[in-house]
């Protein structure tokens, strides 16, 4: 079985600050990919990057980045200078080639205010 | 229309009630997923569909019954459902079903049962 998660249920941050979502997985399997979605309050989630397990370079896209670590299980995503249009609930998922559907996490809620 | 549509946004039944939700993907995808999302479970998958056959079905109630006529279309039927099906039920597609494909998410349908 694979696991997903995402402690932080609730953060709330003033423009402009760094903000960490933290995300820590399980699975057994040796190939699997992470993923992280946003979805706004318009309810559609929206894909912002997947990572597979044997790429552990960190990325850099925008305001967003991500560090991938294997060594900790843990996929976390940075948004820095952030803006009230980040706000959102995020999500972290995992998938892996034995077959295991997209697992994940319970989600964490950006509150970004001006 | 482009991506994935879903209709309709907001549904308000009754138990003994029929109806049934659509899923359209205009991605030329292969793979189509249906999720419910509910205020106190992470994203749990119900069905999915590659190739407009079934592979995938997580012990979902037979109160909801799935249908994709093809690879554009996805339906869900609902029939004879409880309070606690209230949910946002989300549709997805995917290339195809491989695990590292993303999945493009449409806005959702809001259920409520009374």
């Amino acid at each position: 079985a694979q696991k997903v998660t995402q402690a932080q249920t609730e953060i709330s941050v003033v423009e402009k600050e760094d903000v960490t979502l933290d995300c820590v997985y399980e699975t057994r399997d040796t190939t699997y990919y992470l993923f992280w979605y946003k979805q706004p309050p318009s309810g559609e989630l929206v894909f912002l990057i997947r990572r597979n397990s044997f790429d552990e370079q960190n990325e850099i896209s925008g305001r967003y980045s991500w560090n991938f670590q294997k060594s900790t299980s843990s996929f976390n995503f940075t948004i820095t200078a952030s803006q009230v249009v980040d706000s959102a609930v995020y999500f972290c998922a995992l998938s892996s080639n034995a077959g295991n559907m997209l697992t994940f996490g319970g989600g964490t809620r950006l509150m970004v205010k001006p | 229309e482009t991506g994935v549509t879903q209709t309709p946004r907001h549904l308000v039944m009754g138990m003994t009630n029929k109806k049934s939700l659509k899923c359209e993907q205009h991605l030329g995808h292969n793979a189509m997923y249906w999720y419910k999302q509910s205020a106190k479970k992470p994203l749990e998958l119900m069905f999915v569909y590659s190739l407009e056959e079934r592979v995938e079905n997580n012990s979902v109630p037979s109160r909801f019954s799935p249908e994709c006529p093809n690879s554009s279309h996805l339906f869900l039927h609902l029939h004879t459902l409880q309070p606690e099906d209230s949910a946002l039920y989300l549709c997805a597609s995917s290339q195809d079903g491989a695990s590292y494909n993303e999945q493009f998410f449409g806005p959702g349908t809001r259920l409520t049962v009374l």
